[in-house]
């Protein structure tokens, strides 16, 4: 069965700091990868999403970048940290063949 | 473009009380529908899917939904509620075909009293 990762769970970094967080699925192969930014009482925001390896689409201009070094991780990265993009970071997944997205459990990000 | 109302921003219900969580949506067709279910501090987990066929779509957790097209609506019921299900409840609706991004809505906090 396929099970999607994240790490780490939780982050507490200063503001100005570079950030990596990283996103791997198992179990698949060729999946769409999504990156979103949820922050409290604010749904969803979609931030990067990834068809293949080397494929990134980024849906909101910010402070972040993508990349997606293998085909299956994904790698959501910050040169230097805000304090607005304090969050929860959830990666999802997508089988190529079908239309529903499956979320991993996401990493809590504090910019202080 | 898709869009997606879940009008209530909370909900409070009583134990073993009937729950019906309310979502609309906005597509020029017949969409994708979904409903997901967060915990505090976890990953959405999916609840429920339509895609095409029956309008009634059995999920997991004892939940349900119907899509209703006349109405643009995709509401989520159970029949009695438990208290492990206070949750954030989040519609979804995508765009069949294409890049698939799907759209969320805001969300519905539900509270469970006992």
């Amino acid at each position: 069965s396929q099970t999607i990762h994240q790490w780490p769970a939780t982050l507490v970094q200063p503001v100005g700091s570079p950030l990596s967080l990283e996103c791997t699925v198992e179990g698949t192969s060729n999946p769409n990868l999504y990156w979103y930014r949820q922050a409290a009482g604010r749904g969803l925001q979609l931030l990067f999403y990834s068809v293949g390896i080397g494929q990134i689409s980024s849906e909101v201009p910010q402070n972040l970048s993508a990349s997606r070094p293998q085909d299956r991780q994904f790698i959501l990265s910050s040169k230097k940290l805000l304090l607005s993009d304090s969050g929860f970071y959830l990666c999802a997944w997508r089988p190529g063949l079908t239309d529903t997205q499956y979320f991993g459990p996401g990493t809590r990000l504090t910019v202080l | 473009a898709q869009s997606v109302t879940q009008p209530d921003i909370h909900i409070t219900v009583s134990e073993g009380a009937s729950l019906e969580l309310r979502c609309n949506y906005s597509y020029g067709a017949t969409p994708y529908l979904f409903w997901y279910v967060q915990s505090p501090g976890q990953g959405l987990q999916l609840l429920l899917k339509y895609f095409s066929g029956d309008t009634l779509v059995q999920g997991i957790k004892g939940f349900e939904a119907e899509f209703k097209r006349s109405q643009s609506s995709f509401n989520l019921r159970k029949p009695s509620v438990h208290w492990s299900d206070a949750a954030e409840y989040f519609c979804a609706v995508g765009a069949r075909g294409g890049s698939y991004i799907p759209t969320f809505g805001r969300g519905t906090s539900l509270i469970v009293h006992p």
